[in-house]
Order: structure tokens, then C-alpha cells, then sequence
């Protein structure tokens, strides 16, 4: 079975610019959630999305945005760049719900750099 | 807003000795907590995980321990090896808002 993927694997961006990223499940999960690390502050949860409607979000700010699609691939949209964005973001996938499920899958991460 | 801490960001484990690694919650509903293993440059896995309804499980040299009282939970590992050298994130799911929060992670050295 395949894993998580990511695309792509590095991003260098400007600041001012918008960012896309796009993670694909494990076949038949049916949750993504998405996840910013960086050095010191860990993975912190952005949202989770299931059945293609935003079940939860994190503590971050309107400029990331997310959704998916009916065949569970999901995006992340950040818009205006700021410097502080630049980071690892790593998806995970689920079979359901994240709090339900036994295990996250994650994917090998998008490495995104703002100048 | 619902809080994971993790203790301590990085130590430094004689090879052999045991390492533990503790994580309090503030969210007295949590209900699951697993554990997660990053390799360098690798992503996260799951290495073990417990529910509330146990205090104590074991994996071979892994074992977690979770105290619902104090609302704090420990990743226990036994004859460390430099394979175990990696950070470790604890967790907790917060089922007022139905999500998975993460510690900050520990930073595990093996030393030789």
C-alpha cells in the first residue's frame, strides 16, 4: 500500500507571495490533517479535514486555508508570506477522524523557505 | 486553549541506561495518547500508544505509563541503543474539539 505523499518536497517563496501545497492519503483514508514543525515549537496542528469539510482547526491565522477534494487528496493555501511561514509542513492521514483512528500516517513533508 | 508539555527538549542517554521522557495534558477528557518517533530527516511514526482505560503499556523496551489523577504521562525507554537516538513528540487528544495536540518534542541523544 502506498504512503503519504507530498508535493512538492521544497518551496522557495517570497514574502508577499501564496503557497500551495497538496498532500495524498493512504488509499481509503478518509482524514488529513495538516501540521507546521519547526525547530523548538514542535508540530503544531493547523486543521484536519474529513469527508471534504474542515472538521478542526489549530491557533493560526485566516492566511492558511486548506480543503479537499472527494478522492481525499487535500490542499494547503498560504497566502501573504511572512518570514515566520518558513517550515517544515508535514500531512498525516487517518482512516477517520484523527482522536478515533489507532495511527497517523505523515508524509515526508513540504520544506518551505520565505526570503 | 488546551495545552500538551513535554519534558525535557533534549537529553542525553548513556547506552544501556533507560530514558523517560514525561508529558502533562490540561484537558481532563483526553482519552488517547500516543507517541511518535522522528528519525533525522525521516517523518514521524507511531512507536506506542495508550488509552484511558489502562495505566501501563509495554512494547519491548518501550513502555508508557499514564497517571489520569495528575493528568501526566511518560514515555519509558529500556537498554537504550544508538538507534534510539531521534526526537520523540507525546500527544494528547482533546475531545472538545475532537483533534490531536502535540508536545514540543525531545531531542534523544545515545551517547556511546
Amino acid at each position: 500500500k502506498a504512503g503519504v505523499t507530498q508535493t512538492p518536497r521544497y518551496l522557495i517563496k517570497t514574502r508577499g507571495q501564496q503557497v500551495t501545497l497538496s498532500c495524498s492519503p493512504i488509499s481509503g483514508h478518509r482524514s488529513v490533517s495538516w501540521y507546521q514543525q519547526t525547530p523548538g515549537q514542535g508540530l503544531q496542528f493547523l486543521f484536519e479535514y474529513f469527508s471534504e469539510t474542515q472538521r478542526n482547526k489549530g491557533n493560526f491565522p485566516g492566511r492558511f486555508s486548506g480543503r479537499q477534494f472527494s478522492n481525499s487528496r487535500s490542499e494547503m493555501n498560504v497566502s501573504t508570506l511572512e518570514l515566520g511561514d518558513s517550515a517544515l509542513y508535514l500531512c498525516a492521514s487517518s482512516l477517520v477522524l484523527a482522536v478515533t483512528s489507532n495511527e497517523q500516517f505523515f508524509g515526508p513533508g513540504t520544506r518551505l523557505t520565505v526570503l | 486553549g488546551e495545552n500538551v508539555e513535554q519534558h525535557p527538549s533534549t537529553l542525553s542517554v548513556q547506552e544501556g541506561d533507560s530514558a523517560v521522557i514525561k508529558c502533562t495534558y490540561s484537558d481532563s477528557a483526553s482519552n488517547y495518547f500516543p507517541w511518535y518517533k522522528q528519525e533525522l530527516g525521516k517523518r514521524p511514526q507511531l512507536i506506542i500508544d495508550i488509552r484511558s482505560n489502562v495505566g501501563e503499556k509495554k512494547d519491548q523496551r518501550i513502555a508508557v505509563t499514564l497517571n489520569k489523577t495528575a493528568k501526566h504521562f511518560s514515555l519509558h525507554i529500556t537498554e537504550t541503543q544508538p538507534e534510539d537516538s531521534a526526537v520523540y513528540f507525546c500527544a494528547a487528544s482533546i475531545r472538545r474539539d475532537d483533534k490531536i495536540i502535540f508536545g514540543k518534542g525531545t531531542r534523544l541523544h545515545i551517547l556511546p
